[in-house]
């Protein structure tokens, strides 16, 4: 079956520092993997997506994620926290065939202090 | 571009009652999904709708359910409202020849059941 873990609940970092959001999955093949923003009251915002090729993905805001197909992990990271990165973070994972629809981890609330 | 529109952004409904749900997709997608958002079980997939035909599936129980209109305009329904149905309701919207990696969602609408 498939599923997909973020082990951090929630994650505290102080504006400027490096920010790592886990996320591991479980697929019988290797799947497609994304990572979504939610801030309070909206809707979710794609950050970065993973097909093939490059490992390193590159996204929007400064976040880039790294595939480790040896850890089934896509964690995300950013080098530098702005305050307005505080939001709830969400993997997830699609089937390459078959299923037209994502299966989520439970998602990391960020808090950034000044 | 106009957006992904849920209406309404809030719901308070009572426990039996039933309840409708609105999204409008962007223009030219014809392709909408619903999405189910608790604390407990985080975001959980409902179900697909294209070119006015129920495509995909999740795991909920008959209560559910949707229609998709020739506008693409698409509509998800509760019956018989239980508590545990207190949630926020996303949809997603993707243009045609995508699909899950194709993913605009809408703000969604929180449904509260007293």
């Amino acid at each position: 079956a498939q599923s997909v873990t973020q082990p951090d609940i929630h994650i505290t970092v102080s504006e400027g520092a490096s920010l790592e959001l886990r996320c591991n999955y479980s697929y019988g093949a290797t799947p497609y993997l994304f990572w979504y923003v939610q801030s309070p009251g909206q809707g979710l915002q794609l950050l970065l997506k993973y097909f093939s090729g490059d490992t390193l993905v590159q996204g929007i805001k400064g976040f880039e994620a790294e595939f480790k197909r040896s850890q089934s992990s896509f964690n995300l990271r950013k080098p530098s926290v702005h305050w307005s990165d505080a939001a709830e973070y969400f993997c997830a994972v699609g089937a390459r065939t078959g299923a037209n629809n994502l299966f989520f981890g439970t998602g990391t609330r960020l808090t950034v202090i000044p | 571009k106009a957006g992904v529109t849920q209406t309404p952004r809030y719901l308070i409904k009572t426990r039996g009652q039933q309840v409708t749900l609105s999204c409008s997709p962007i223009s030219g997608h014809r392709s909408v999904s619903w999405y189910q958002q608790t604390p407990g079980q985080g975001l959980q997939f409902l179900f697909e709708y294209f070119s006015e035909t129920q495509r995909n599936k999740g795991n909920f129980p008959g209560r559910f359910s949707g229609r998709q209109f020739s506008n693409s305009r698409s509509e998800m329904n509760v019956s018989t409202l239980e508590l545990g149905d207190s949630a926020l309701y996303l949809c997603a919207s993707s243009p045609p020849g995508r699909g899950y990696d194709g993913y605009t969602f809408g703000s969604g609408t929180r449904l509260t059941v007293v």
